[in-house]
Order: C-alpha cells, then structure tokens, then sequence
C-alpha cells in the first residue's frame, strides 16, 4: 500500500508568488490533515477534511492560504501571495474512518525568499 | 490550550548508552499520546501510541511511558544505536478533538559511534 505522497518536495519561490502544494492520501483515506513547521517552531495543525468537506479549517493563518480537495480524492494548499513568514516545512496526513492513526507524508519544504 | 513541551531539545550520546526523552502536555483530557520519529527530509514515522487509559507502551528497544494526571510521558530509548539519531517529537490528541495533533518542538537526538 502506497504512502501518503506530497508534492514538490522542495520549493524556492519569491515573496508575492503563488505556490500550490499537493497532496495524495492513502487510498481509501477519508480523513486529510495539513500541518506545518516553520522555523524553529513545533508542528501546527492547519485544517482537516473529510472526504471534500473542510471538517476544521481553525488553523490556517489567514486568507492567503487556500486548501481543497476536490472529489474528496487529493488536496492541494495554495498560498497567494506568499510572504517571507510562509516558509517552513508543510505535512500532509491522512486517516481512515474507525481508525485512530494518522499516517504523514514526507513533507513540502517551501523556502520564500 | 494544549502546550507541549519536551526537554531537552538536543542530546548527544555514545552509542550503547539508555537514555530517556521527557514530554509534558498542560491539558490532561487527552484522547492519546504519540512518539514520532522524523529522519531529514522524511516524514514522521510513528514509534509507539499510547490510549490515555494506558500507562505504557513497548516496542523493541523502545518503551514508552504516560502519566496522565501529572501531564508526562517518557520515551525510553535502550542500548542506543548511531541509526537511533533522528528527531523525535511528542503529539497529543485532546479528548474534544482528536483529529487535531498537538506536538512538541522535539528531541534532536545523536548517537556517536
């Protein structure tokens, strides 16, 4: 069973840019958090979907970072216009229904220079 | 609010030495307790989940341990390996909300050869 895969892996954009980051949950994996970690930080939630419905959208910073998931399938994050403070490592973690454990990917590092 | 702390936030050691992370949460209404591993560049691996009914939990040369009404929990590392070195982070789920992860800034752990 393939993990759960985030994509790009690295990205280096400038401030004021737009940044879409992806990622694909187990499948089957009704359940779809983002977290992130910026510098020196612990990791913070930032929303969970249930299939495409946003379940908790409580912590995402403000109205540049947009997240989706349409057919309830993948979910993108966009961040528009990204600022210096937006860099930092971006996780994705899916979790079946029933079950308590939530699976992450490898993470997203976005550097905003 | 749910705070995480772990202590401390780097530690070097020589191989073969036992050792012991410490953890400690503000809200005792947890719903679980988690250790993760995190390698560079990778996702978070889950080491070991502790119910909050429980007291503690092993897995090979890995036990972890919870005391939820003091807000602990101990992540106790025997016979350490250089393959040991890794961050290890500590994430609590709240009882009125177990989607959402808690976690600490980490453990930055390296074992010398």
């Amino acid at each position: 069973e393939a993990g759960v895969t985030q994509f790009p892996s690295h990205s280096v954009i400038e401030k004021g840019q737009t940044v879409t980051l992806r990622c694909d949950p187990i499948s089957g994996h009704d359940n779809l958090y983002w977290y992130r970690r910026v510098m020196g930080k612990e990791i913070k939630f930032l929303l969970h979907f249930v299939k495409e419905s946003k379940q908790d959208e409580s912590g995402m910073p403000n109205n540049r970072f947009l997240a989706e998931r349409t057919g309830g399938t993948y979910s993108t994050l966009k961040v528009q216009p990204a600022e210096l403070e937006d860099s930092g490592v971006y996780f994705c973690a899916s979790r079946r229904d029933g079950s308590g454990e939530q699976f992450f990917g490898p993470g997203t590092r976005l550097t905003v220079l | 609010k749910q705070e995480v702390t772990q202590i401390p936030a780097a530690l070097s050691v020589p191989e073969g030495e036992n050792l012991v992370l410490n953890c400690s949460f503000t809200d005792s209404a947890i719903y679980n307790l988690q250790w993760f591993r995190q390698d560079p560049g990778k996702g978070l691996t889950s080491l070991l989940l502790i119910q909050s009914s429980q007291r503690e939990q092993t897995s090979g040369r890995l036990n972890a341990s919870l005391d939820k009404s003091s807000g602990r929990s101990t992540l106790y590392i025997a016979a350490s390996q250089p393959g040991d070195s890794a961050t290890y982070l500590c994430a609590v789920r709240r009882v009125n909300n177990f989607n959402k992860f808690y976690f600490g800034s980490g453990t930055k752990l390296n074992v010398k050869p």
